[in-house]
């Protein structure tokens, strides 16, 4: 048990249909970060957010869009999903004293078809 | 952020230590490495991180040479829990955005 939980633990989409994930902490935490992790790749940065505002973005299309609340909620909206967005996403929690390392979720396991 | 390089595959026999080693020959002097490792089915776990010096907690040691060019993880009791993807991460953490850059890692299995 990592103290962050993501939902659903497992997804099936219709390619060109919207989905959003969902990931929450019961510890404070100011930064949360996604992941997609393609089966038998390393996770690649989505983006981050810091105090409900995107700080920072990786190579994903604009179709893949985020938010943070103030309840230390985060969700990630995927549109127009196409088949290659099948993936592990990870969600992903650190306080600003990057010394404590990002603690992730078990992730929801998302299937286009 | 520096590139990492790790063999994609270890075995060890449980009970003894198990060292992973990472090149990451690029790395700058505000960079620190970081070791995360991922179980079956489970989100990316920290393990430790360092920036010059040795460091040790209670799941592993991280070795750096002095060159800071490459460094060693290690697990000094492997368990078959401790079979996992283990990734060794460079990352700058100055900025404001700390992102983590994950290649393939190193599949280590613990063998009984």
């Amino acid at each position: 048990e990592t103290g962050v939980t993501q939902s659903p633990t497992h997804l099936i989409k219709t390619r060109g249909q919207q989905v959003t994930l969902r990931c929450s902490s019961q510890s404070g935490h100011n930064t949360v970060s996604w992941y997609q992790q393609a089966l038998g790749q390393g996770p690649q940065f989505i983006f981050q957010y810091y105090r409900e505002e995107e700080n920072g973005r990786g190579n994903f299309p604009p179709r893949f869009s985020g938010l943070q609340f103030p309840n230390y909620s985060s969700e990630l909206n995927v549109n127009a999903l196409e088949l290659d967005d099948s993936a592990l996403y990870l969600c992903a929690i650190s306080l600003r004293d990057w010394g404590l390392g990002y603690t992730f979720g078990s992730g929801t396991r998302l299937t286009v078809v | 952020d520096a590139k990492t390089t790790q063999p994609p595959s270890m075995d060890c026999a449980e009970g003894r230590a198990a060292n992973l080693p990472c090149n990451h020959s690029t790395i700058s002097g505000n960079e620190y490495v970081y070791w995360y490792r991922q179980i079956h089915s489970q989100g990316p776990q920290y393990i430790i991180h360092g920036l010059k010096n040795n460091e040790t907690n209670e799941m592993a040691s991280l070795i750096i040479t002095e060159d800071r060019k490459s460094s060693t993880l290690i697990l000094p009791h492997a368990t078959l829990r401790d079979t996992a993807v283990y990734y060794c991460i460079v990352l700058n953490s100055g900025g404001s955005n700390y992102k983590l850059t994950f290649g393939k890692g190193t599949l280590l299995t613990v063998n009984p």
